[in-house]
């Protein structure tokens, strides 16, 4: 198999607050991540792309020191919007994938709302 | 930059009905992927396809990858309601490992 999870999966927060979400690869380990972000009735957003024990590759127009990324070990990454503010409200999902294959598999998402 | 056209954007139909989807691109990928997501959740791997021409199927979903390996398409016979989502294609070209993803097909089916 290749679970993925994701936690939490809704979370309400204060604007200025920081909130970390969590991706984990239940199953099998992850040489990489991936963090996505979703907008309504669209695709997928690539954020950003982690390796383990090494920092993160954000793609261009998101921001590193607002979206900070951690992936400490082949089974966890962990996204932390920083100063959250409302316009960072939208569901957030992270993606693993096994070495060697470009098959991505995908957690269940998180859905930020900042009040 | 690689980019993938995904058409159509929006398909409502009735139960019973076939459909097709298609992914364009310039671009010659490794190979390509096909997801399926529903409203809140991720989305879900339905297929990989690596060879050009290959063809794979799954129940009633039928994924063929062209020849070039430059689009591919996915058609769907007798769709029923519980095939309503958003399907996303992907190919894989990043140096990362990441993938460049179409728009998106938003398919509703009506009972």
């Amino acid at each position: 198999g290749a679970v993925v999870s994701q936690h939490p999966s809704r979370v309400i927060c204060k604007s200025g607050t920081s909130v970390k979400i969590e991706c984990r690869s239940l199953d099998f380990q992850a040489t990489t991540m991936f963090w996505y972000r979703q907008f309504p009735k669209q695709s997928l957003m690539l954020m950003a792309t982690s390796n383990e024990g090494s920092k993160a590759t954000y793609e261009q127009g998101v921001e590193k020191d607002k979206f900070l990324i951690n992936h400490a070990s082949l089974t966890l990454s962990t996204l932390t919007v920083t100063s959250a503010h409302p316009e960072d409200s939208s569901f957030y999902i992270c993606s693993a994938s096994k070495q060697a294959t470009y098959e991505q598999y995908f957690g269940p998402g998180t859905r930020l709302t900042v009040t | 930059t690689q980019l993938l056209e995904q058409s159509p954007q929006f398909l409502s139909i009735q139960e019973g009905e076939n459909l097709t989807v298609y992914c364009n691109s310039s671009s010659v990928f490794s190979s390509l992927q096909w997801y399926r997501q529903e409203p809140g959740e991720g989305p879900v791997l339905l297929v990989t396809v690596v060879t050009g021409g290959e063809v794979k199927k799954l129940k009633r979903l039928t994924f063929q990858f062209g020849d070039a390996r430059k689009d591919s398409s996915l058609h769907i016979t007798a769709a029923q309601p519980g095939d309503t989502g958003l399907y996303l294609c992907a190919g894989a070209g990043g140096s990362q490992g990441n993938l460049i993803f179409g728009k998106g097909t938003k398919l509703s089916v009506k009972p």
